[in-house]
């Protein structure tokens, strides 16, 4: 039990549009949701959390209006990355809780090279 | 804020040896201590944590870790290596009994035959 998944797992866009990247608790209601993004040999970076039905909380320096996030459901959060940029080439990944605090799983990640 | 210290970014081992990984931290209380496992392509998998009590945690696929307050560390040993457990494993930190822990930037295992 406690799968999450990612979609698509790869992404490669032309600078300037958008690019959505699902995250899916598969066998269990997520509460909180995170996102995370990580660059190549490096630690990986809280962007947001976010609550099923309520805004995200972004952490200090990610530009809300940029990384839009959307937890429309207890199994279901979007990132959508707008206007997207080459510097916003990254791995991003998503966890999910099942409860208030509690252990987070971790899904596989999504690689999004901007050209 | 807490911060976490991984300074070795590649370790090799042969299959079969002996494995150390390193992880300091910088807390002023106690911490959670996590320590994950990446695979490629695969999401990150907690391998174990420590939060209070016994000093010495074990997890899962013969890992386990040792909390030293003295030293702020919370190094991650396996007796003997698998070529299954070549991946990147990051040590975290959570602050104030948080899950959301803060990450190092990860050690990378490479398994040779």
């Amino acid at each position: 039990g406690a799968v999450v998944s990612q979609h698509p797992s790869r992404v490669i866009c032309k600078s300037g549009t958008s690019v959505k990247i699902e995250c899916r608790s598969l066998d269990f209601q997520a509460t909180t949701m995170f996102w995370y993004r990580q660059f190549p040999k490096q630690s990986l970076m809280l962007m947001a959390t976010s609550n099923e039905g309520s805004k995200a909380t972004y952490e200090q320096g990610v530009e809300k209006d940029k990384f839009l996030i959307n937890h429309a459901s207890l199994t279901l959060s979007t990132l959508t990355v707008t206007s997207a940029h080459p510097e916003d080439s990254s791995f991003y990944i998503c966890s999910a809780t099942r409860g208030s605090g509690g252990e987070q799983f971790f899904g596989p990640g999504t690689r999004l090279t901007v050209l | 804020a807490q911060s976490v210290t991984q300074p070795d970014i590649h370790i090799t081992v042969s299959e079969g040896a002996s494995l150390e990984l390193r992880c300091n931290y910088s807390y002023g209380a106690t911490p959670y201590l996590f320590w994950y496992v990446q695979s490629p392509g695969q999401g990150l998998q907690l391998l174990l944590k420590y939060f209070s009590g016994d000093t010495l945690v074990q997890g899962i696929k013969g890992f386990e870790a040792e909390f030293k307050r003295s030293q702020s560390s919370f190094n991650l040993r396996k007796p003997s290596v698998h070529w299954s457990d070549a991946a990147e494993y990051f040590c975290a930190v959570g602050a104030g009994g948080s899950y959301i822990p803060t990450f190092g930037r990860g050690t990378s295992l490479i398994v040779h035959p």
